[in-house]
């Protein structure tokens, strides 16, 4: 089971740092992403953890966002920083078990609205 | 950056079978995931690697993947397949996750 939390109403230009809470299974032994859905939209990935460490970032997130995890609380997290009225979406965070494994878990998701 | 196509809605009446494509060039050398998202509701895990039915998924629930389309297909539609569905690939060379635009099924 995954449980996000963190988002909230932010003016533009703000920061906000989300969690993604693991039970059942280790953070750090999985493939771990954050997908994000704006109102009305379809999906798209954010970011992504390796169980190895290495990180990955959409276009849209690379030099703003940035993954991690903290293994001894089995927590993913996603800091975003320079926050704008685009990143107004709810956020997802999904474990896949091996790379290219499919998205078998996902949590049901926190808010992020930016707006002043 | 490598980019999935899918039509924005399909309808089919109760029972029938839908099929959903999933247009991509050359994603036949990709593995496909498929997702299921309800109203209000966390995406859904539906088909993976192309045509595997994670435990849970019935087996009206197939997969197809070849050349540049991808095709989920739902037979013997129910009401409860009304959903939208979305494509997923993994880009090896970017290590970048790519979503398909999102089909909207009706059960008319």
């Amino acid at each position: 089971q995954l449980v996000e939390s963190g988002g909230g109403l932010i003016q533009p230009g703000g920061s906000l740092r989300l969690s993604c809470a693991a039970s059942g299974f280790t953070v750090s032994s999985n493939y771990m992403s954050w997908v994000r859905q704006a109102p009305g939209k379809g999906l798209a990935w954010v970011a992504v953890m390796y169980s190895g460490g290495s990180t990955y970032y959409a276009d849209s997130a690379k030099g703003r966002f940035t993954i991690s995890r903290d293994d001894s609380k089995n927590v993913l997290y996603l800091q975003l920083n320079t926050l704008t009225a685009d990143d107004t979406a709810v956020y997802y965070c999904a474990r896949e078990p091996w790379n290219d494994g499919g998205m078998n878990v996902w949590g049901q998701g926190t808010t992020v609205t930016v707006s002043s | 950056s490598y980019v999935l196509t899918q039509p924005p809605s399909v309808s089919v009446p109760p029972g029938k079978t839908a099929r959903i494509t999933c247009g991509g060039n050359d994603i036949g050398r990709k593995s496909v995931h498929w997702y299921r998202q309800k109203p209000g509701q966390a995406p859904m895990l539906v088909i993976s690697h192309d045509g595997a039915r994670p435990s849970g998924i019935p087996e009206r629930f197939s997969g197809s993947n070849s050349g540049n389309t991808a095709t989920l297909t739902v037979s013997r539609v129910e009401a409860g397949d009304e959903a939208d569905y979305f494509c997923q690939v993994w880009d090896n060379d970017s290590h970048h996750y790519v979503f398909g635009t999102g089909t909207t099924v009706t059960v008319l």
